[in-house]
């Protein structure tokens, strides 16, 4: 399973856009990439996933360059309630039983 | 959407004596659960894989015989926590994906279980 390294944490004001970036070095043609988000004494809460290029939803961008060793999660305009912590991992999708291998995390605080 | 509960989201206990940690995927079938545990400020470190009608299979470290996992149906595991001890206090995380939906891939995790032993 591909290893994932991410900054530990991040500080931001409301309003603006926060990207955060995870390097991963040894993804496996077949992994996908996966960003999670949580909330203290929460589950974890699925955010945005993408294999290649850019991926855009209603909360996040993420965007994967060519080489796949790294990916970078976008959040548009964060609020106080985007304070948590974001976890970005790598592994296959298509497979029920595949395994789901967290990093560190980055914890961001969104300032006022 | 697919949701996984959690049942009880807190429970204090005695030390020695066992807790009952349910997780249930609410509308669909899991073949495969995950059962996580995360210390204060630390990532989720993952303990388990659920197989239903079969064994567990257990992480490096984690001891089988002090976390029993039962997978008796494809909508419900179970992690016991047996003879706790007050470093088993953490935070537990069930977790599973539904592939038989719309395509998408996500793993769904609980509301998690807050474990006190005292």
């Amino acid at each position: 399973l591909a290893k994932t390294t991410q900054p530990i944490s991040m500080d931001s004001y409301e309003g603006q856009e926060v990207n955060i970036t995870c390097s991963h070095n040894n993804i496996a043609t077949n992994d996908y990439i996966t960003w999670y988000q949580q909330f203290p004494s929460q589950g974890p809460r699925f955010i945005i996933q993408g294999y290649k290029t850019k991926v855009t939803n209603e909360v996040a961008s993420l965007f994967i360059p060519a080489d796949r060793k790294s990916s970078t999660l976008s959040l548009p305009r964060v609020s106080l309630s985007d304070t948590a912590v974001y976890y970005c991992l790598v592994g296959p999708v298509y497979n029920q039983g595949g395994k789901l291998i967290f990093g560190q995390g980055t914890e961001l605080s969104v300032k006022p | 959407g697919a949701v996984v509960s959690q049942h009880p989201s807190r429970v204090i206990c005695k030390s020695g004596t066992s807790v009952k940690i349910e997780c249930r995927s609410l509308d669909f079938q899991a073949t495969t659960m995950f059962w996580y545990r995360q210390f204060p400020k630390q990532s989720l470190m993952l303990m388990a894989t659920s197989n239903e009608g079969s064994k567990a299979t257990y992480e490096q470290g984690v001891e089988k015989d002090k976390f029993l996992i039962n997978h008796a149906s494809l909508t419900l595991s179970t992690l016991t926590v047996t003879s706790a001890h007050p470093e088993d206090s953490s935070f537990y995380i069930c977790s599973a994906r539904d592939l038989a939906g719309t395509g998408n891939t996500e793993a769904f995790f609980g509301q998690g279980t807050r474990l006190t032993v005292v």
